[in-house]
């Protein structure tokens, strides 16, 4: 079956410091999706990608979303310590397939 | 206000006691799932409902079952609770289709002694 891959599983930077996790599919998607779980809170959309190489931004995160449509990424510049918490992404096959999720990556930013 | 409520949000149980963790959605969505989170493992998908009376099974399915009777409410329920069942649980629900976000519930942490 389908499989998201999330790496790296932890990261600690100092504040300031960038901060990226990526995702690798074993299949195409047909989009992917990420999502932020901050510490004992639950997991909240941050957004959607669709096209191949679509790049999109939300203040310091930018979003990637590869060529063949099977890998992604999410980099913060300027890590602050809101940003504490675990990033997943996950993607789906096609249009009513179910989300796969990747692990995560768990980021913590020491002030 | 949009939300995904989950019932209980805590629950500490003996193994074999049967449980129901309720979940319902006031955003008439049509997709709803539970999931399973546990440390290192990420978020694992138990069941998945597309409609009413639409259940399938996720990557983790043994031990658990759902009912999808209405569109809002989509319960969780293990039968005869094992220790291995211990776990934060949330679940989720969307619009129908690719291009909709996952709402989650708050979570329910169980525990199984």
């Amino acid at each position: 079956g389908q499989q998201v891959m999330q790496i790296p599983q932890y990261q600690h930077v100092q504040e300031g410091e960038d901060f990226t996790t990526y995702c690798n599919s074993s299949t195409t998607l047909s989009n992917i999706q990420w999502y932020k779980q901050r510490p004992g809170g639950h997991p909240v959309f941050l957004i959607q990608l669709v096209k191949s190489g679509e790049v999109k931004k939300q203040k310091r995160l930018t979003f990637q979303f590869g060529e063949a449509k099977k890998n992604s990424s999410l980099h913060i510049t300027a890590t602050q310590t809101t940003d504490v918490g675990t990033y997943f992404c996950a993607g789906r096959n096609s249009g009513n397939t179910p989300l796969v999720f990747g692990k995560g990556t768990r980021l913590s930013v020491i002030a | 206000e949009a939300q995904v409520t989950q019932n209980p949000r805590y629950l500490i149980t003996v193994t074999g006691k049967k449980l129901t963790v309720t979940c319902s959605q006031n955003m008439n969505h049509e997709y709803m799932s539970w999931y399973r989170q546990d440390p290192g493992l990420g978020l694992r998908q138990i069941y998945y409902s597309m409609n009413v009376e639409v259940t399938d099974k996720g990557d983790v399915p043994e031990g658990y079952k759902v009912s999808r009777k209405e569109k809002r409410n989509f319960p969780l329920i293990l039968e005869s609770p094992s220790p291995n069942q211990t776990s934060l649980y949330f679940c989720a629900s969307s619009g129908q289709g690719s291009s909709y976000e996952q709402y989650f519930g708050p979570g329910t942490r169980l525990t199984v002694t």
